[in-house]
């Protein structure tokens, strides 16, 4: 398994500012993904995060947006730029982990996110 | 195309009694993974059971375990001896090439 830290757990912002999301994991892995879950709604992927590489963003979503950090293999940061209140959600980091049974994807905390 | 499918979006059990939540899942790979998660109010999702597609045996994890019947497409989640802190968002999800697809959710809670 492994151990997923996040931070900030939950932030209350006013519009049009930016929150940076962190992400610290117990053991290097290849690939973090972030990923949007809006109020009642399932798990929605933003992004995946390679360390040495762009990150790679799914249709919807953009770098401008949702610019992300891998500067190494244990962290990434996910930020959200120029808030409105849609933008309120919950954002989960996660890695996949290889097991002996399969790929196994682990997730942080959560962050839970109120755009004012 | 929908691959993962939950019908049930909420489920009510009596304390110490059995639930099944249902899940359905739609892929043409041949390899691939199944997975269960519990989201509480906190929003944290805590990794419940995996079963990999060539399992012949259902997965079992404590009082959780996969029914996993691959001709239908089925890996429905046994909780056992219902707590309420049983009480939470269960989500399916499945890995099948280089994805991870989740389902809908489905509530469940837990009455004393």
């Amino acid at each position: 398994s492994a151990v997923i830290s996040q931070k900030p757990s939950r932030d209350i912002c006013q519009r049009g500012t930016s929150l940076t999301i962190q992400c610290q994991v117990d053991s290097q892995v290849t690939m973090m993904f972030w990923y949007r879950q809006q109020p009642g709604q399932s798990l929605t992927l933003i992004a995946t995060a390679n360390q040495g590489s762009e990150a790679t963003y799914e249709s919807g979503f953009v770098i401008d947006k949702f610019p992300i950090s891998r500067p190494n293999l244990t962290f990434s940061t996910l930020t959200v730029s120029n808030m409105s209140p849609e933008d309120s959600s919950i954002y989960l980091c996660s890695v996949e982990v290889f097991a002996d049974r399969g790929e196994k994807l682990f997730f942080g905390s959560g962050t839970q996110l109120s755009v004012l | 195309a929908q691959k993962i499918t939950q019908t049930q979006p909420g489920m009510f059990v009596q304390e110490k009694e059995a639930v099944t939540l249902d899940c359905t899942y739609d892929t043409s790979d041949p390899s691939y993974g199944l997975f269960w998660y519990k989201q509480p109010s906190s929003g944290e999702m805590i990794f419940l059971i995996y079963q990999g597609s060539y399992d012949q045996q259902n997965a079992t994890e404590g009082r959780y375990s996969l029914n996993f019947q691959k001709a239908r497409k089925s890996a429905n989640l046994v909780i056992s001896a219902s707590q309420l802190g049983d009480s939470a968002m269960y989500f399916c999800a499945m890995r099948s090439g280089n994805q991870f697809y989740f389902g809908t959710g489905t509530s469940l809670t837990v009455i004393p």
